[in-house]
């Protein structure tokens, strides 16, 4: 069984441009949600997404955005990016409708701003 | 609100001694708490979780841990260190009973174990 795929892994970006994230999760998992690592700030919230519906979303500014396709298939995407947007972004799949599902990740994909 | 502690940033153990993380949470409400563990270059891994029932929990590759609720702590444990077992590892909770649960779990800052031969 295929584990929860991203891509890309690895990709260096300069300021004020966006970029989009992808993460196709775990066959028959519906529901995933998105973390960002830094060294600094640790594992952060950044939103969930459920048949296609944001559910939840952590604390961060409008430039952090995502959404989810019928497939269950999710993308995230930042825009205007800064330099503190360097991150390793984690996503994360969940069999279950439950809040305290047992997440699976992906190893996520590390995002260099220049 | 939730928030997780974990004592020591840094741990260094010998290969066959006793490896002990410690993890302090706070919540307002009945917790699940879970431990990951990441590799260099991937992702978080599930040890272990607790839910509800028997508050020893075991995991896998030898690790459990014990839910003590009079001292809100969860600490992971393995009897015999192994080479492999140098990692990051992370404790996390989640609340029980709320729609803002969804999909977040709040994380420790991580322990980072160092095996030595």
């Amino acid at each position: 069984k295929a584990g929860v795929t991203q891509t890309p892994r690895y990709l260096i970006k300069t300021r004020g441009q966006q970029v989009t994230l992808s993460c196709s999760p775990i066959s028959g998992h519906r529901s995933v949600s998105w973390y960002q690592q830094t060294p600094g700030q640790g594992l952060q919230f950044l939103f969930e997404y459920f048949s296609e519906t944001q559910r939840n979303k952590g604390n961060f500014p409008g430039r952090f955005s995502g959404r989810q396709f019928s497939n269950s298939r999710s993308e995230m995407n930042v825009s205007t990016l800064e330099l503190g947007d360097s991150a390793l972004y984690l996503c994360a799949s969940s069999k279950t409708d439950a809040p305290t599902g047992e997440l699976f990740f992906g190893e996520g994909s590390r995002l260099t701003v220049l | 609100a939730q928030s997780v502690t974990q004592l020591g940033s840094h741990v260094s153990v010998s290969e066959g001694a006793l490896v002990l993380l410690r993890c302090n949470y706070s919540s307002s409400v009945p917790p699940y708490l879970f431990w990951y563990v990441q590799y260099p270059n991937q992702g978080l891994q599930l040890l272990l979780k607790y839910t509800t029932g028997a508050t020893l929990v075991k995991g896998i590759n030898g690790f459990e841990a014990e839910f003590k609720k009079s001292e809100t702590s969860f600490h992971l444990t393995k009897p015999s260190a192994h080479m492999s077992d140098a990692a990051e590892y992370f404790c996390a909770v989640t609340s029980t009973m709320t729609t803002d649960s969804w999909g977040k779990l709040q994380f420790g800052a991580g322990t980072q174990v160092v095996v030595t031969p």
